[in-house]
């Protein structure tokens, strides 16, 4: 168990519809990284948050946003669902920032779009 | 950002036999380069890291050795073990922030 928590672990639901996952990392982390997961892509960096701030943004479609909460939890809203968003979708959290410490990745969230 | 390309995408080996997974990295700057294991339906785990100060580094079966010159970092498993089969992900750090990923190596181990 890494300590990092995700919910829901699966969740299906019909296109143009609108999800949010969730996210705590472990304790004493102040970074939250999202990443998507498919079968031809790989693992592909989403957004990245530090102490409550937006830090790095990657391959995120406008059709997603997140946010990170002074608890430092965080979540990711995924709007107007297409088939092609259906993905693993995984957090990760570390104490500072990339190159400087490990990450630690949550179960993930299994999205499936129909 | 960074460029993480990643060789083999696939690798059967059998039991007992070493195993190599090599990357390159674009971005000369970069000085952190993990290694994760995922098991299939399971998340990403840390299984060994480097840093850019140090060329080689150990952990039982597992090593992991970096060439800053030719910006590449290979991943080395020794007498492989059929639990050692899972997907294999390099990473280097983009900007220096998030990691990018090279695209997996997933291994076979048969006894």
């Amino acid at each position: 168990d890494s300590g990092v928590t995700q919910t829901p672990k699966h969740l299906i639901t019909a296109t143009g519809q609108r999800v949010t996952l969730r996210c705590s990392p472990r304790s004493g982390d102040l970074s939250v990284y999202w990443y998507q997961q498919s079968l031809d892509q790989g693992l592909q960096f989403l957004i990245q948050y530090y102490n409550g701030e937006e830090r790095a943004k990657g391959n995120i479609l406008e059709r997603f946003s997140a946010q990170q909460f002074p608890d430092l939890h965080s979540e990711l809203n995924l709007s107007s669902l297409e088939l092609g968003d259906s993905a693993l979708y995984f957090c990760a959290s570390s104490v500072g920032l990339a190159g400087v410490s490990e990450q630690y990745f949550g179960p993930g969230t299994r999205l499936t779009v129909t | 950002g960074e460029n993480v390309e990643q060789h083999p995408s696939t690798l059967s080996v059998q039991e007992g036999d070493s195993a190599v997974i090599k990357c390159t990295y674009s971005d000369s700057a970069s000085n952190y380069f993990p290694w994760y294991k995922q098991e299939l339906g399971k998340r990403p785990q840390l299984i060994i890291d480097i840093r850019s100060n140090v060329g080689e580094k150990k952990d039982q079966r597992i090593a992991v050795t970096l060439n800053k010159t030719a910006k590449h970092f290979s991943l080395h498993i020794t007498e492989t073990q059929p639990e050692d089969s899972a997907v294999y992900f390099c990473a280097a750090p983009r900007e220096g922030y998030a990691l990018n990923f090279g695209k997996g190596t997933s291994l076979l181990v048969t006894p």
